[in-house]
């Protein structure tokens, strides 16, 4: 199983403040990294899918970059709201042969809550 | 309306007593996938799917079978459930077109409950 770092695990901002979390992967035989978003009571929504290194990737205030040489990726909020608050779900794919590389791995999650 | 089903959205059930949780796509994706969400666990893997008749195991297959005999379904089977097999469910879909490199679209989850 692989071994995915989320940080922080929980993270409380105002409105308005921008905020980053990390997520850290092994980065031998690196296919892919997906980042999700989780608003409590709905399902897991894609915010990106990165696979080259140093790719950046940009949806409206969020941004991700990501380092594959060294096996993390960021995950940026600028001027955070309220309808931010979810948990941000990492899940790296990795080459191992065959289809090993439908296998994903999620970390357990940065839990954002922004006060308003 | 692109979209994941599965049901049943809510199930109590008894230990030993067999189930299925159904799961079909509207998108013509060849991937499907189950994971199930526990607390302070996150997300886990249980089983997926490149396409009709592959499937692989996923990082807690353990008392679960899928089968994919069609593009769009993806049943979950537990056998003989046990308690420790009480969980939220999701199953997802995503293109394969480029490999496995693109977003996955989830299900609205199935919350199961084993006595």
């Amino acid at each position: 199983i692989l071994n995915v770092e989320q940080s922080p695990q929980s993270l409380h901002v105002q409105e308005g403040d921008s905020t980053n979390f990390t997520c850290s992967f092994p980065s031998s035989n690196f296919y892919a990294l997906h980042w999700y978003r989780w608003e409590t009571a709905k399902s897991p929504e894609a915010l990106f899918v990165m696979t080259l290194n140093g790719d950046e990737k940009k949806k409206g205030r969020i941004s991700a970059t990501l380092n594959t040489k060294e096996g993390y990726s960021y995950l940026y909020i600028k001027g955070s709201q309220p309808e931010d608050s979810a948990t941000y779900l990492c899940a790296p794919q990795v080459e191992a042969g065959g289809t090993s590389y439908g296998k994903l791995t999620f970390g357990q999650g940065t839990i954002l809550t922004v006060h308003p | 309306e692109a979209q994941v089903t599965q049901n049943p959205r809510y199930l109590i059930t008894v230990t030993g007593k067999k189930l299925t949780v159904t799961c079909s796509q509207n998108m013509n994706h060849e991937y499907m996938s189950w994971y199930r969400q526990d607390p302070g666990l996150g997300l886990r893997q249980i089983y997926y799917s490149m396409n009709v008749e592959v499937t692989d195991k996923g990082d807690v297959p353990e008392g679960y079978k899928v089968s994919r005999k069609e593009k769009r379904n993806f049943p979950l089977i537990l056998e003989s459930p046990s308690p420790n097999q009480t969980s939220l469910y999701f199953c997802a879909s995503a293109l394969l077109r480029g490999g496995l490199r693109n977003e996955q679209f989830f299900g609205p989850g199935t919350r199961l409950t084993v006595l």
